[in-house]
C-alpha cells in the first residue's frame, strides 16, 4: 500500500526537542522531494520545510528555520524533521507530505501523498 | 513576499447549490496551483493539481480554473460530503482556507 507514516510526537516542555519520522512504504521514496507541513489547532496550513530527493538542497519557513532540521535516508525510505528550541505557537499536528514531480516549464504540481500526522504540544 | 489570498473564508450552502472559492496570488505563477479538501481531524485529500486537472478518483463536480494570479474552484452540486475545508497552494504557501458549512 502507498502510504506515509509519522511517528515521534508528543508532549514537550518549551526549550526542548523532539525527532519526528515519517515511514514511506509502497512507492520509491528515492524518486520524490519530501515535505512537512504543519497545523495548529483550529488553524490552517502552515508548510515548514522540504527536502530533495537526493538530500542536496533543504528549504525552510522563516518561523522554523535554525530551529528544525529536515532530513532523510533513502535506504531506509524515511524523512526526519529534528525540532529543537521548541516554544508554545509550535503546537500542532505535524504532516509529512510527497510533492509530485512537475517537469519541465512547470512552477509546481502538488502534494499528492499525506499522511495520517503527529500531535506535538509544547508546553510547561 | 509571496502571497496566496483566499476567499471567502468561510461559506454557507445548501446540497445542490453551486460553490466557488476564489485564491488570489500576489505574483504570476503560471498554472502551478492545488486545490485541496479537508475534513476534521483528517489530512488534506488532493482535489485539482495544475489548477484545472482533476485528480484521479476525484468526482467530477470538482472543477478547477485560471492561471497567472486568479484562480477558482467550483463545485457543482453541492453534495453532503462536500462540507469540509478547502484550501489552496502553490508549493510552499497555502491559502488561509475556505470553510463550506451548512445553511
Amino acid at each position: 500500500e502507498v502510504q506515509l507514516v509519522e511517528s515521534g510526537g508528543g508532549l514537550v516542555q518549551p526549550g526542548g526537542s523532539l525527532r519526528l519520522s515519517c515511514a514511506a512504504s509502497g512507492f520509491i521514496f528515492s524518486d520524490y522531494e519530501m515535505n512537512w507541513v504543519r497545523q495548529a489547532p483550529g488553524k490552517g496550513l502552515e508548510w515548514i520545510s522540504e527536502i530533495t530527493s537526493d538530500s542536496e538542497m533543504e528549504y525552510y519557513a522563516e518561523s522554523v528555520k535554525g530551529r528544525f532540521t529536515i532530513s532523510r535516508d533513502n535506504a531506509k525510505k524515511l524523512l526526519y524533521l529534528q525540532l529543537n528550541s521548541l516554544r508554545p505557537e509550535d503546537t500542532a499536528v505535524y504532516y509529512c507530505a510527497r510533492e509530485r514531480p512537475c517537469g519541465d516549464d512547470c512552477y509546481f504540481d502538488a502534494f499528492d501523498l499525506w499522511g495520517r500526522g503527529t500531535l506535538v504540544s509544547v508546553s510547561s | 513576499d509571496f502571497q496566496m489570498t483566499q476567499s471567502p473564508s468561510t461559506l454557507s450552502a445548501s446540497v445542490g447549490d453551486r460553490v466557488t472559492i476564489t485564491c488570489r496570488a500576489s505574483q504570476s505563477i503560471s498554472s502551478g496551483l492545488a486545490w485541496y479538501q479537508q475534513k476534521p481531524g483528517k489530512a488534506p485529500k488532493l482535489l485539482i493539481y495544475k489548477a484545472s486537472t482533476l485528480e484521479s478518483g476525484v468526482p467530477s463536480r470538482f472543477s478547477g480554473s485560471g492561471s497567472g494570479t486568479e484562480f477558482t474552484l467550483t463545485i457543482s452540486s453541492l453534495q453532503p460530503d462536500d462540507f469540509a475545508t478547502y484550501y489552496c497552494q502553490q508549493e510552499w504557501t497555502f491559502g488561509q482556507g475556505t470553510k463550506v458549512e451548512i445553511k
